[in-house]
């Protein structure tokens, strides 16, 4: 079957650096996505990995490793806006996206 | 503003009614998908629509229906819902193709809750 993993919840204090883990067994890969979804909010658009590498966009890096079917997320100056859940979500063969359960993020002051 | 519009925003109905939630785009994307969400699950995908006029089954495609009549527009109907219907519904759509990242937008989502 597919799977992808990711921590349930972290905590991480305002002005840190957080990293969120994603693990997957998927049929094939065509991609990974991470998106952040605020709370009753829509999910929306962070980084798009389909190299190994690292992404840099600003405050958030996203790593892929597709050899050992592992992404992490990189969050670094946390701000408390940052709280949110993050989801990691793999492109498949069939070009379909397979999701994790998403991590919630809690920033404390 | 360009997006997804949801509708309704929330709603809670009687088990065995008939649903319909509305999703219209307006940025000309080819492919549109419904997906559901549910607290310690990932999003899963019910239906999608890769261009207007064709439609497939997602993951947990029973008890949904789905049409596409034209680009803008891909409702989703509940013929008789139940209560393990209960949940948050998104509607995304996609610029389409295969190459690139082909990234998601997201609606508000619709809390639909069936007693």
């Amino acid at each position: 079957g597919q799977n992808i993993d990711q921590p349930t919840e972290m905590t991480a204090t305002e002005g840190a650096i957080v990293q969120i883990n994603c693990t997957y067994q998927t049929s094939g890969f065509n991609g990974l996505f991470w998106y952040q979804q605020h709370a009753g909010e829509a999910p929306t658009f962070l980084s798009y990995n389909v190299l190994d590498g690292l992404e840099e966009k600003g405050r958030f890096s996203s790593f892929l490793s597709r050899s050992k079917g592992y992404s992490y997320l990189l969050l670094k100056e946390l701000q408390m806006k940052d709280s949110a859940s993050y989801l990691c979500a793999v492109r498949d063969s069939n070009y379909q996206l397979i999701w994790g359960a998403g991590t919630k993020l809690i920033i404390k002051p | 503003i360009a997006g997804i519009t949801q509708a309704p925003t929330s709603q809670i109905l009687a088990a065995g009614r008939r649903m319909t939630l509305r999703c219209t785009q307006d940025m000309r994307h080819n492919a549109m998908y419904w997906y559901r969400q549910d607290l310690g699950l990932g999003l899963r995908l019910i239906h999608y629509s890769n261009t207007a006029g064709t439609t497939g089954k997602g993951e947990v495609p029973d008890g949904y229906s789905v049409s596409r009549a034209n680009t803008d527009d891909f409702p989703l109907t509940l013929a008789s819902a139940v209560p393990s219907q209960t949940s948050v519904y998104f509607c995304a759509s996609a610029s389409g193709g295969v190459s690139g990242a082909n990234v998601l937008t997201f609606g508000a989502g619709s809390r639909l809750t069936v007693l």
